[in-house]
Order: structure tokens, then sequence, then C-alpha cells
């Protein structure tokens, strides 16, 4: 069974352009989460998707936002690219919606110059 | 907010050696996971135990759910390099939506 897979891997940007990060969970998982992970920092929560709508969102500003499509794969879209969204952004799907374990994809390396 | 605590932040253990750290809380979770994540991957899940007082093994590894709700703990037997990386705890928040996530303890392993 295939596991959380992201896209892409590295993605370069400069200050105030948009990155799109994808994300396509486990197959019969319907939650997709997303995480923000600075370099040597723990997980900050950004998102929960769950049966396409947004369920819960962390503290970030609005220009961090996403989707999920109807085959519960997940977009991460982040406008006006700052420095500090440098970072390890992290993808995970569960089963049911909110509480259930969480399966990481391997991330998707954002560097904005 | 809920809030998790991991210690020690980081460990230098020498290779065979067995390994204990820890995660609390000053409240109460329902479901405790354990993850592993080496330098530039995401986080594999360990063990997860869903209720108080719970034991669970994988290997060389076992966890405990504890008896409070407040904390758990994982131990490593026997440690191998590849142990090295980042331990992180996550608990299911009281309204069983959100899982939070620990600092994570740093496991350097020395040959």
């Amino acid at each position: 069974e295939a596991g959380v897979t992201q896209s892409p891997t590295h993605l370069i940007k400069t200050r105030g352009q948009q990155a799109t990060l994808r994300c396509s969970p486990i197959s019969g998982h319907t939650s997709v989460y997303w995480y923000q992970q600075a370099l040597g920092l723990g997980l900050q929560f950004l998102l929960w998707y769950d049966e396409g709508e947004e369920r819960n969102r962390g503290n970030f500003p609005p220009r961090f936002s996403g989707r999920q499509f109807p085959n519960y794969s997940s977009e991460l879209n982040v406008n006006a690219l700052e420095l500090e969204d440098s970072a390890l952004y992290l993808c995970a799907s569960s089963l049911s919606g909110g509480g259930g374990t969480q399966y990481f994809g391997p991330g998707t390396r954002l560097t904005v110059l | 907010g809920q809030q998790l605590n991991q210690s020690p932040q980081s460990m230098f253990i020498q290779e065979g050696e067995d390994v204990s750290m820890n995660c609390t809380s000053s409240s109460i979770f329902n479901t405790w996971l354990w993850y592993k994540q080496d330098p530039g991957e995401g986080p594999v899940l360990l063990i997860a135990l869903y209720k108080a007082g719970e034991l669970t093994s994988n290997g060389r590894l076992t966890a405990q759910f504890g008896i409070t709700r407040k904390d758990s703990f994982l131990n490593i037997s026997a440690s191998i390099p590849s142990d090295v990386g980042i331990y992180f705890c996550a608990g299911l928040d009281n309204y069983g939506q959100n899982f939070v996530f620990g600092p994570g303890t740093r496991l350097s392993v020395l040959p």
C-alpha cells in the first residue's frame, strides 16, 4: 500500500512569490493535515482538511491557505512568501475525521531566498 | 492551549545502552503516539497507545500510556546507530480532533 506522497521534494522561491505544495493521502484516508517544521524545531500545525472541508487551522496568517480535492488529495498555498517561511512542510493523513492516527509523508523542503 | 513537554531535549548514548525518554503535560490526553524522524524526512509512526496504563512493544521499543493520562514514556533497548534521530510524542486533545506534538528528543548514538 502506498504511503502519503508529497510533491515537489524541494522548492526554491524568492521573497514575495507564491508556493504550491501537494499531498496525496493514503488510499482510504479522508483527513489531510499540514504542518510546518522550521529547521531544528518541532511540528507546528497549519491546517486540517476532511471530506473536502477545512476543519481547523493553526496560528498562521491567512496567506497560508489550502484546499482538499474530491479525491482527498490536498494543496497548500503560501502567498507573499517571506524568508521565515523556509521550512520542511509535512503532510499527514488519517482514516477518520480528527483523532485518527496520522501517517506522514516525506515532506517538501521550501527555501525562500 | 494544550502543550506537551519532552525530556530530555537531547541525549548522547553509547551503542548498546538502553534509552528512556518521556512526554508530559498538565492536560489529559486520550491517545499517545510516538514518532521517529530522520533528518530531512517525515516522521514515522513507532507506537500508538489508546488506553491509560497500556504498555506496548514494537521490537526493541516499548511505550506506556501513563495512568494519569498526562504522560507517556518511550524506552529503547540495546540502542544501535540507526536509532539516531528525533523522537516526537503526540497526544490527542480533549476534543478528540487534533494531535498536539511535543518539541522532540534528539537522540545521538555513539559507536
